[in-house]
């Protein structure tokens, strides 16, 4: 089956640590994003990449690192200097621009609680 | 960016119609109108999309008014299965984009629908 894959779906880190959140498509799209989504919030773009080895800083990049070596992979770094890093992180893949069925595909999120 | 404005909330009765109405009065004449709806504790799905004329799928119809200043959402017979947070997006899928730009996915708060069994 198609799809998106974040990994893992809980992750729990000290304070001061960076961690890494996974994201990984199938689907042959192009662009990938990064969201991050804080309770009774909407969702509120980090990071967005729409061709491998490029990407672009959304509204709230700081704090955040991404990487974009392969297609089909695009994960995010939450760095120590991002100050509330605790949220539900959301990943989501589509189509470039220039088609149509320009649909994003979302996977099922990674809640990072820092303690 | 051309921004959109929902109901914070919506109730509907199990099995009854209803209509998520959505406000996008500065839509350009390339955006397409986009839903999406997100269950607790998961990502978004697409539900639908459309330009100009009405759409329907298996999941849902979408009614733009002839202005394209508005548009709403139709879920036939709703069922608890349906009960959500709906977000309204406009898209142009022609712009490259800088920055963040209009081809970028902007999520507000979207319409928290309860369903009433």
């Amino acid at each position: 089956d198609g799809g998106i894959t974040q990994s893992p779906k809980y992750l729990f880190r000290k304070e001061g640590q960076n961690v890494t959140l996974s994201c990984e498509q199938n689907l042959n799209h192009d662009a990938m994003y990064w969201y991050r989504q804080d309770p009774g919030q909407g969702l509120r773009l980090i990071y967005y990449s729409q061709i491998v080895n490029d990407f672009q800083k959304g509204d709230i990049a700081e704090g955040y690192s991404v990487s974009r070596e392969k297609k089909e992979s695009f994960p995010l770094t939450v760095t120590s200097a991002q100050k509330n890093p605790t949220a539900f992180y959301l990943c989501a893949s589509s189509l470039r621009p220039g088609t149509v069925n320009t649909e994003a595909f979302f996977g099922q999120g990674t809640r990072l609680t820092v303690v | 960016d051309a921004k959109t404005t929902q109901p914070n909330s919506m109730e509907s009765n199990e099995e009854e119609p209803v209509h998520l109405p959505c406000n996008h009065s500065t839509i350009s004449g390339t955006d397409y109108i986009h839903w999406y709806r997100q269950l607790p504790s998961q990502g978004p799905e697409y539900v639908i999309h459309g330009l100009t004329s009405n759409v329907n799928n298996r999941m849902a119809s979408l009614a733009i008014a002839e202005d394209r200043k508005s548009s709403t959402l139709i879920l036939h017979r709703a069922t608890l299965r349906d009960a959500a947070v709906y977000y309204c997006i406009l898209r142009d899928p022609f712009s490259e984009g800088s920055g963040a730009g209009s081809y970028q996915l902007t999520f507000g708060k979207g319409t928290k629908l309860s369903v009433i069994p």
